[in-house]
This record gives structure tokens, sequence and C-alpha cells, in this order.
């Protein structure tokens, strides 16, 4: 069985700039969710992807966006990167949504540095 | 709203010492509680959980307790080992939500 797998493993970017982050989901899960954790922090919830829908958001500006494909794996794009957008980028994937709580599995993460 | 406070740290002890890191949280409604690990360079993984009050989860010899009277979810080993050393995060999971609400992380670093 294959774990959640994200890239790129770190990341550069400089302000006003576009990036995208990928993940690959356990297989045979068919939920991602994406979460941001800055330096010292817990993880915060951005959004989540259910059967290609987004299915729930956080306190993210519009800015942050995602996309689920037929295989469940799923891109997190941001626009126009600030510099409080540095941190690690989360993402997790869970057999289901909402409901009865469904765990999620965590991969290693996307650590993302805007100068 | 949801939310989730979990004791400070960084918490040094040496090993085989006894560890309690404090959890307590505020919910909506009926949440499920959850402690996740992250060792070095790797993803969160989860602990323990427990789905409803009274409830004790269990795992790697941790223990923590559903405690509704008190909001409380405390995480304790009784006896820490040098690969204990991670970062412990207390989280919450709304039912019928579908999203986690996680603390800000308490590190652990056990010496020999």
């Amino acid at each position: 069985e294959t774990g959640v797998t994200q890239s790129p493993t770190h990341l550069i970017k400089t302000r006003g700039q576009q990036v995208t982050l990928r993940c690959s989901s356990q297989s045979g899960h068919n939920t991602v969710s994406w979460y941001q954790q800055a330096l010292g922090q817990g993880p915060q919830f951005i959004f989540q992807y259910y059967r290609e829908e987004e299915n729930g958001r956080g306190n993210f500006p519009p800015r942050f966006s995602g996309l689920q494909f037929p295989n469940y794996s799923s891109e997190l794009n941001v626009n126009a990167l600030e510099l409080d957008d540095s941190a690690l980028y989360l993402c997790a994937s869970s057999l289901g949504a909402g409901g009865t709580y469904n765990e999620q599995f965590f991969g290693p993460g996307t650590r993302l540095t805007v100068l | 709203g949801n939310s989730v406070t979990q004791m400070e740290g960084p918490v040094t002890l040496s090993e085989e010492a006894f560890l309690t890191i404090n959890c307590t949280y505020t919910a909506t409604g009926y949440p499920s509680l959850f402690w996740y690990v992250q060792y070095p360079g790797e993803g969160l993984q989860l602990l323990l959980k427990a789905t409803k009050a009274d409830d004790k989860g269990s795992n790697k010899g941790f223990e923590a307790t559903y405690r509704k009277e008190t909001t409380s979810f405390h995480l304790e080993k009784g006896s820490v080992q040098v690969s204990d050393s991670a970062v412990y995060f207390c989280a919450l999971g709304e039912t019928g939500a579908n999203n986690l609400f996680f603390g800000t992380g308490t590190r652990l670093t056990v010496i020999p």
C-alpha cells in the first residue's frame, strides 16, 4: 500500500509569483485535504476535495485554489504569493468525507519559502 | 467555534521519566479528539484517538482520556524513550465536518 506522497519537497519563490503543489493520495482514498503549517504552529485547514469537488474550505483567501483529478490526486495552487505564505504545506488523504470522522493520512509536506 | 489549546514546550525529559502534555479544547458539538506525532523529517502520524466522552485512546504506551467535564485530552506516558522525541499535536475533529483543528504542538526531547 502506497502512502501519501507530495512534490516537490522544497520550493523557493518570490513575492507575487504563483506556485503549484502536488499530492498523490493513498491507494483507495477518494478525499484529499490540504493544510498550511507555519513555523512553530499547528496545521490549519485550507480546503478539502472529495470526488473532484471542493468539500469545505477554511479561512484562506481565493488566491488559494485547488483541483482533484479522476485518480484522486490533487493540486494546491497559490497565486500572488506573499511572504506570509512561507510554510509547510501538508496533504492528507482519507476514505470518504464528512459524516463520521474518517482518519486522515498525512504526507511529508512541501516546504515553501517566499522571498 | 472550535479550538485546541495545548501546553507549550519545549519539554525535555530524561529517559524513563513520566510524560504529560496538556490539551484542552472548545467545540460547538461532540468532537472526536486526536493526538498526532511528527517525527523529524516526517509527516504527521495519528498516535491515538477517542471519539466520545470517557473513551481512552492508547498506542505505543501513550494514553489519553476524553474528559468532557474538563474539556481535556491530556497525553501521558509512564516511561519515555529517546525514540519518543518528536512534536506532538492535539487535534479536534467535529462530527459531520471535514477538517481537523490542531493545537500549536509541543516539542518533546528525551535525553539518555
